[in-house]
């Protein structure tokens, strides 16, 4: 299993731009996460998703937006990019089956300038 | 609502001293708690978790409800445990479905 994959690695956009951050899983989880990581602020919850179809808001949604419609895949859009999501980006995914273990992704690295 | 908090935003300890990674959360029902752990450039992976009560590198975690804790202990600090740790909690959120929150991490810097 490849388990969580992220693609880019690393981006530079310029303000204004607007781009996809990808991610996939194959294990079958059903539920999928968006975090970002900025320097001594921890992780913080984007979006989530329970299912395929299914996504909720996490704590900093603004300026984002996904979709869930295969159980595999989980894109993290950016609609006209800002300096202020510069940051880390992290995805997961768990299951029951785990006991809600999460698996991360090796992360997305996204300056805005 | 859930949340977890780790006091500490850095702690620095000398190779062999006790390390002591503080946890506190607040939940109304039957939490699940993990330690994450983040070494340099890499992703995050479980260190732990509460249910299974196991050791992971010489690293353990005893969830107190009574003090709503889940402090990381190890009893002596070795350079490889330099790394970034987050606490985190797994509960029911109002509908139905399983939420996932972290805390803010702790970095742990173990000097030689």
């Amino acid at each position: 299993n490849a388990g969580v994959t992220q693609t880019p690695k690393f981006r530079i956009l310029k303000i204004g731009q607007s781009m996809t951050l990808q991610c996939a899983q194959d294990m079958n989880h059903n539920y999928m996460y968006w975090y970002r990581q900025d320097p001594g602020m921890g992780l913080k919850l984007i979006y989530y998703s329970v299912g395929a179809g299914i996504t909720d808001k996490g704590e900093v949604p603004n300026g984002y937006n996904v979709s869930r419609s295969t159980t595999e895949d989980f894109p993290l859009r950016l609609e006209l990019a800002a300096p202020s999501q510069t940051s880390v980006y992290f995805c997961a995914s768990s299951s029951s089956q785990t006991g809600y273990e999460q698996y991360f992704g090796p992360g997305t690295r996204l300056t805005v300038t | 609502a859930q949340r977890v908090t780790q006091p500490e935003k850095l702690l620095s300890v000398f190779k062999g001293a006790p390390v002591e990674l503080k946890c506190n959360y607040s939940y109304s029902g039957s939490p699940e708690l993990f330690w994450y752990v983040q070494y340099s450039r890499q992703r995050l992976q479980l260190l732990l978790r509460h249910i299974s009560r196991e050791s992971i590198k010489g690293f353990t975690a005893d969830l107190n409800k009574g003090e709503t804790s889940f402090h990381l202990k190890k009893p002596f600090a070795q350079e490889e445990d330099s790394a970034m740790y987050y606490c985190a909690l797994s509960g029911r959120n109002s509908g139905g479905y399983q939420k996932v929150t972290f805390g803010i991490g702790t970095k742990l810097q173990v000097i030689p």
